[in-house]
């Protein structure tokens, strides 16, 4: 079975300054993986995904995130955050497998960014 | 990238009635949609996969007789919430795969059962 953790239920952070969210997966074989950000009442919005490739993976809004294979882990960064920037933030996983196009979600982080 | 929308946006029902959920894929077709559940400060948690042309898949847990979903075409897929109660009361999400590497999700559908 595949999972997600997300160890932090809120982060705060000051506007202008670096920001990590973390998550770490377990899955069986290789991940996809995936960061969501959802507003107030919306449904939720990608922000970025890791297939293949480049372990650093670039995304919407000035996002990125680090693919860590040994730590299994994919944090999501923003070298300085903003004001707007503050909303819930989903990991989720889903295996290679063709057909099984499930996705686990971690229990969200609430980002705040404070002004 | 590819629309999903959901109709509609937020229902009040009194206890005892069905309210009907919409969502279609705006863009591209979806052979398979997914049905998501989301209580307050809460991750969201998979309800139940609705397959076009054929009966959905329903996650343990989940009573099908009590959330129907319906796959009527590759555009739609609707979700029955029968005999509501305010338990029933939650956030519901739908969202649809595009080729195998992303889901598309609608803006959800807010129940509030009285």
């Amino acid at each position: 079975a595949q999972s997600v953790a997300q160890p932090e239920d809120q982060v705060n952070v000051a506007e202008g300054n670096p920001l990590t969210v973390k998550c770490t997966y377990s899955v069986s074989g290789n991940p996809y993986l995936f960061w969501y950000v959802q507003y107030p009442n919306r449904g939720l919005q990608f922000l970025l995904k890791y297939i293949t490739g480049d372990n650093l993976v670039k995304g919407s809004y000035g996002f990125e995130a680090e693919f860590n294979k040994s730590q299994t882990s994919f944090h999501l960064k923003k070298p300085s955050a903003l004001v707007s920037d503050s909303a819930l933030y989903f990991c989720a996983v889903r295996g290679l497998n063709f057909g099984n196009e499930k996705l686990t979600f971690g229990t969200g982080t609430r980002l705040t960014i404070i002004p | 990238g590819a629309v999903v929308s959901q109709h509609p946006s937020r229902v009040i029902c009194k206890s005892g009635t069905s309210v009907k959920i919409e969502c279609r894929s705006l863009d591209f077709q979806a052979t398979t949609m997914f049905w998501y559940r989301q209580f307050p400060k809460q991750s969201l948690m998979l309800m139940a996969t609705s397959n076009e042309g054929s009966k959905a898949t329903y996650e343990q847990g989940v009573e099908k007789d009590k959330f129907l979903i319906n796959h009527a075409s590759l555009t739609l897929s609707t979700l029955t919430v029968t005999s509501a109660h305010p338990e029933d009361s939650s956030f519901y999400i739908c969202s649809a795969p595009s080729g195998i590497n992303e889901q598309f999700f609608g803006p959800g559908t807010r129940l509030t059962v009285l």
